[in-house]
């Protein structure tokens, strides 16, 4: 069973900046979902994406946006980056069967923003 | 609106010891789940253990076990026989449902548990 797995690692970026991070979601998961965790934070959800469409969505602004693909894989960009943006980026992903409750989420190893 | 607590930042104990981390939660929901997850130093969220709200019985897992109180609000996590491996930050999380019918974590601050040798 292949787990989560997040690409890049590490990233550099200048304020104004645009990104893009990525993750390959856990064999079999039709659902992922992105947080944020702030340096000495606890995780901070920005969305959920199920079936190729967001299906709830955290306390973050529009400049935040996803995508997931055919085969469950997901995009996170943000725009106009600012110094608070930096911070580790964690995906989840769980598989929503077709009636009742998400599975546990399952995290990959996360991105390391920085915005300079 | 539903919160996370975890009331200790830091926590230390001796290999082979037993220690407890704290963790209060605040709902108006009825069923939900409950999560406690290690992040060690090489940041991956790992899975340590769960329990379903409707559950009268404590989850173990290994040498992992909660003590689920759901009047109190109280989901509290043991560790038994401590190893340095146990050392990690460790979050509580709650399952909060969405709209849309599936649902979102809601994290506390995390306690940073260092076991001593």
């Amino acid at each position: 069973e292949t787990g989560v797995t997040q690409s890049p690692t590490h990233l550099i970026k200048t304020r104004g900046q645009q990104v893009t991070l990525r993750c390959s979601s856990q064999s079999g998961h039709n659902t992922v979902s992105w947080y944020q965790q702030a340096l000495g934070q606890g995780p901070q959800f920005i969305f959920q994406y199920y079936r190729e469409e967001e299906n709830g969505r955290g306390n973050f602004p529009p400049r935040f946006s996803g995508l997931q693909f055919p085969n469950y894989s997901s995009e996170l960009n943000v725009n106009a980056l600012e110094l608070d943006d930096s911070a580790l980026y964690l995906c989840a992903s769980s598989l929503t069967p077709r009636t009742g409750l998400t599975d546990t989420q399952y995290f990959g190893p996360g991105t390391r923003l920085t915005v300079l | 609106a539903q919160t996370v607590t975890q009331s200790q930042p830091e926590m230390s104990v001796q290999e082979a010891e037993t220690v407890t981390l704290s963790c209060t939660y605040d709902t108006s929901e009825s069923n939900y789940y409950l999560f406690w997850y290690k992040q060690p130093p090489s940041r991956q969220m790992i899975l340590v253990i769960r329990q379903e709200a409707y559950k009268q019985q404590n989850a173990t897992e290994n040498r992992f076990s909660v003590n689920f109180q759901k009047a109190a609000k109280s989901f509290s996590l043991k560790i038994s026989d401590s190893q340095l491996g146990d050392t990690a930050m460790y979050f509580c999380a709650f399952m909060k449902h969405l709209t849309s019918g599936t649902y979102k974590y809601i994290f506390g601050t995390g306690t940073r548990l260092k076991v001593l040798a």
